[in-house]
């Protein structure tokens, strides 16, 4: 049973340019969190999509960030316009019904903004 | 937002030692979660806790849901080389977000 997949794992932008994160839950799960890391830092929540909806976005910041969970396809989280304070390890987790069920992470995706 | 204070934030370990970490917070949580990073990966999840006062085990890890809780500990015993890399305390609310202590990274003594 594959675990949750993310891609890239690596991604480096120029200052500007557009960030676009995927994660493919485990089979089965159909709750997507999104979480951002720091260097020497925890993980820090940013939204919670489940199938076509957006279930709690209390962690994302207002503007240039965007997450979706279509019904076929993988979750994105969007980043418009990076700038270098973006630079962090982004995780994505899925469980199988939502609310007090186990998170399972991904490997995460590195983006680095030059 | 909710904090959680993880302890301690580093610790040497030698082969063959016991180690102890805990986690604190001025909120209280339905479920208490504990996972393990290694370097350039993601979280694996190590142990979950549901109720108050429980007490579980995963091979030679063992971590305690606090009765209050609001506090949670994970025990290693007899440590091996692999052990190494950051453990992670995770409080959950009912709504679903997990929120996470800064980590305790455990390094091997020179």
């Amino acid at each position: 049973n594959a675990g949750v997949m993310q891609n890239p794992r690596h991604l480096v932008r120029r200052r500007g340019q557009e960030a676009r994160l995927r994660c493919s839950p485990m089979k089965g799960h159909s709750h997507v969190y999104w979480y951002r890391q720091l260097p020497e830092e925890g993980l820090k929540f940013m939204v919670y999509l489940q199938k076509e909806n957006i279930i709690d976005e209390s962690g994302m910041p207002k503007e240039r960030f965007s997450a979706e969970f279509p019904k076929e396809g993988p979750s994105i989280l969007r980043i418009q316009q990076v700038v270098r304070g973006d630079s962090a390890a982004y995780f994505c987790a899925s469980s199988p019904l939502g609310i007090g069920e186990t998170q399972y992470f991904g490997p995460g995706t590195r983006l680095l903004v030059l | 937002g909710q904090q959680l204070n993880q302890s301690p934030q580093s610790m040497f370990i030698q082969e063959g030692e016991d180690v102890s970490m805990n986690c604190t917070s001025s909120s209280i949580f339905n479920t208490w979660l504990w996972y393990k990073q290694d370097p350039g990966e993601g979280p694996v999840l190590l142990i979950a806790l549901y109720k108050a006062g429980e007490l579980t085990s995963n091979g030679r890890l063992t971590a305690q849901f606090g009765i209050t809780r609001k506090d949670s500990f994970l025990n290693i015993s007899a440590s091996i080389p692999s052990d190494v890399g950051i453990y992670f305390c995770a409080g959950q609310f009912k709504r679903g977000n997990l929120i996470f202590g800064k980590g305790t990274k455990l390094s091997v003594k020179p």
